[in-house]
């Protein structure tokens, strides 16, 4: 079975811009959760969706959203791109809950 | 919200030797806790988890205990080997009634010297 697949791997963006990362969960799996990584903050939730519904959320500002599509697959979408957004985005797909497999990630670099 | 507090952040053992990791959480409605293994340039992955309604769960040189009356959850790691060098995060989840979110410890980054 193939593993959850996140592009791109790499994103160099400057300041104001927006950007838009994309995660496909491994087959048959039906939640897909996104993280943000850095050094200072370690691994923080940033929300969680299912059959196409957010159903649970991480204290981040407005700046970020998602949305999942009808086959699971979701994206995240950061507006207004700030320094301290640079992170490691990863991506972690469930079958309903709480055991997640994780993505390689996409590193973000923010200029 | 939870908290989960990690320990050591730094874990340097001989080739052989065993490894432990200790984490503590503060929600007691959590019920899963999960193990990941994270190395450079790749996602964390799942390496070993337990429900809080088992003590104890062993996968070969790994296991996990639970103790939730104290809140807290380790990670033995037995003969330990070079390409066990990588960093690892304990972590917490609750079950909503509308989904899941798993909240980290801050890392352990082990190395396994030859």
């Amino acid at each position: 079975k193939a593993g959850v697949t996140q592009t791109p791997r790499y994103l160099i963006k400057t300041r104001g811009q927006q950007v838009t990362l994309s995660c496909s969960p491994i087959s048959g799996h039906r939640s897909v959760s996104w993280y943000q990584q850095t050094p200072g903050q370690g691994l923080q939730f940033l929300f969680e969706y299912f059959s196409e519904t957010q159903r649970n959320k991480g204290n981040f500002p407005g700046r970020f959203s998602g949305r999942q599509f009808s086959n699971s697959r979701s994206e995240m979408n950061v507006s207004t791109l700030e320094l301290g957004d640079s992170a490691l985005y990863l991506c972690a797909s469930s079958t309903a809950g709480n055991e997640q497999f994780f993505g390689p990630g996409t590193r973000l670099t923010v200029l | 919200g939870e908290n989960v507090e990690q320990h050591p952040s730094t874990l340097s053992v001989q080739e052989g030797d065993s490894a432990v990791i200790k984490c503590t959480y503060s929600d007691s409605a959590s019920n899963y806790f999960p193990w990941y293994k994270q190395e450079l340039g790749k996602g964390p992955q799942l390496i070993i988890d337990i429900r809080s309604n088992v003590g104890e769960k062993k996968d070969q040189r790994i296991a996990v205990t639970l103790n939730k009356t104290a809140k807290h959850f380790s990670l033995h790691i037995t003969e330990t080997q070079p390409e066990d060098s990588a960093v690892y995060f304990c972590a917490a989840s609750t079950s909503y009634s509308s989904g899941y979110a798993l909240n980290f410890g801050k890392g352990t980054s082990l190395l396994v010297t030859p």
